[in-house]
């Protein structure tokens, strides 16, 4: 059964501040999707990575994935409030999306 | 603003009502997807549609009744459900399964259903 771990699971930090989220995964796969989703929201795609080094930026954000340690992470430099929010990783070893399954979560909090 | 439009946005049913959430894509896709969320937790995949057939059902309760009437639709019939049954029911949809962006999903509002 593919099991999709992240860590931490909730994350306080200041504004201004770096810091690395963690996804990692049980079986082979050289696609994972990483989501946001704001509290009582839904979720919004975030960055595509389909193969070995892909690495994806959006402002502040920056995902990168390594198949081979089974293992993505998805970096926040000098954050900022707004990026307050919940990111899902999520893994589809099938490459068809009909069994995407998401990560247990990580609920980042940016003080001010 | 999502593309993809889910009806109602809060039901509050009984366990014995019989009730249907329903859900519209705009973009073409051709996969279609019910997730289920409780609080505090990831969505957990419920059925998909691939080119308006069934091609995923996660060992859902029969209470739970997919359609796809046509490639844009979706809806899920909720009959005699349970309290625990009380979640955030997300529907999504892809480009369709097999295209190398398959699994990004674009995901509606959500409906909030509360079984008393």
């Amino acid at each position: 059964e593919l099991k999709v771990e992240q860590n931490p699971l909730f994350l306080s930090m200041q504004e201004g501040k770096n810091y690395t989220i963690y996804c990692n995964y049980s079986t082979t796969s050289d696609r994972l999707y990483w989501y946001r989703q704001d509290p009582g929201k839904s979720l919004e795609s975030l960055f595509v990575l389909l193969s070995n080094g892909a690495v994806k930026q959006e402002g502040r954000l920056m995902a990168s994935l390594d198949t081979k340690a089974r293992l993505s992470t998805l970096h926040i430099t000098a954050a900022v409030h707004d990026l307050s929010a919940t990111y899902f990783c999520a893994v589809d070893p099938t490459g068809t999306a009909s069994k995407l399954t998401f990560g247990t979560g990580t609920r980042l909090q940016v003080t001010l | 603003d999502t593309e993809v439009t889910q009806t109602p946005k809060h039901l509050v049913m009984g366990m014995t009502n019989k009730k249907s959430l329903k859900c519209e894509q705009h973009m073409g896709h051709r996969a279609m997807y019910w997730y289920k969320q409780k609080a505090k937790k990831p969505p957990e995949l419920m059925f998909v549609y691939s080119y308006e057939k069934l091609s995923i059902n996660e060992s859902v309760p029969s209470r739970f009744s997919p359609e796809c009437p046509n490639s844009s639709l979706l809806n899920l019939h909720l009959h005699a459900l349970q309290p625990e049954d009380s979640a955030l029911y997300l529907c999504a949809s892809s480009q369709g399964t097999g295209s190398p962006e398959a699994g990004e999903l674009f995901f509606g509002e959500g409906s909030r259903l509360t079984v008393l």
